[in-house]
């Protein structure tokens, strides 16, 4: 599985624009990168993917550098309900019946967006 | 937009006794997922179900069973709870196979096996 590398922990203040960072220097041509975010107590959230181009949706954007060895996730105007711990994920394996996939989650980056 | 929803929320159970969790989703997803969530160990996939009539074990299968009898229905059983059971379940769906298809996750089952 390709590994990602992600801080432990970010701090953003409320208003200002949150930007999680992910190297994943072994990802393959064909892997997708994923968010994904976990609030205290809930099931993990899907945010965005994306695999070569930058995207954007209603909750963020996700730039990926153009040998997409690293990406980042940006949440323009961070509130205080955007504290989470963030996963990034890019290596979904290939299950062998049914050709399915798995989610591996690493440990994220907690971000705290302090008032 | 129920999305993906977990039945029952919170359980204790004893050990040796038996329990299911039911996931149902109302996306018309054809694949569906168990994954338990352990404190440092992330999430790790229990069973999965690529459509109705369908399971495959996952990476830790043993002394769970599921079955998927209505595509919108996963079930996770417990036969005979061991503390070690104790975790956070969730259920994930996601439309079908490849790498563009993100799962969707429900808000878990926090099972306490005393």
């Amino acid at each position: 599985d390709a590994k990602t590398t992600q801080p432990p922990s970010m701090d953003c203040a409320e208003g200002r624009a949150a930007n999680l960072p992910c190297n994943h220097s072994t990802i393959s041509g064909n892997e997708y990168v994923y968010w994904y975010r976990q609030i205290h107590s809930q099931g993990p959230q899907y945010i965005i993917h994306g695999l070569k181009n930058n995207e954007t949706n209603e909750m963020a954007s996700l730039i990926i550098t153009e040998d997409r060895k690293s990406s980042t996730l940006i949440l323009p105007h961070a509130t205080l309900r955007d504290t989470a711990v963030y996963y990034c994920i890019v290596r979904v394996a290939l299950l062998t019946q049914g050709g399915s996939e798995k989610l591996v989650f690493g440990k994220g980056t907690k971000l705290t967006v302090n008032p | 937009n129920a999305g993906v929803t977990q039945t029952p929320k919170f359980r204790v159970l004893k050990t040796g006794q038996s329990m299911t969790l039911l996931c149902a989703q109302d996306m018309n997803h054809e694949y569906m997922y168990w994954y338990r969530q352990d404190p440092g160990m992330g999430l790790r996939l229990i069973h999965y179900s690529v459509g109705e009539g369908t399971t495959a074990k996952g990476e830790v299968p043993d002394g769970y069973n599921v079955s998927r009898l209505k595509k919108q229905n996963f079930l996770l059983g417990l036969e005979s709870a061991a503390p070690s059971q104790t975790s956070v379940y969730f259920c994930a769906s996601s439309p079908g196979q490849g790498f563009n298809q993100p799962q969707h996750f429900g808000d878990g089952t926090r099972l306490s096996i005393l």
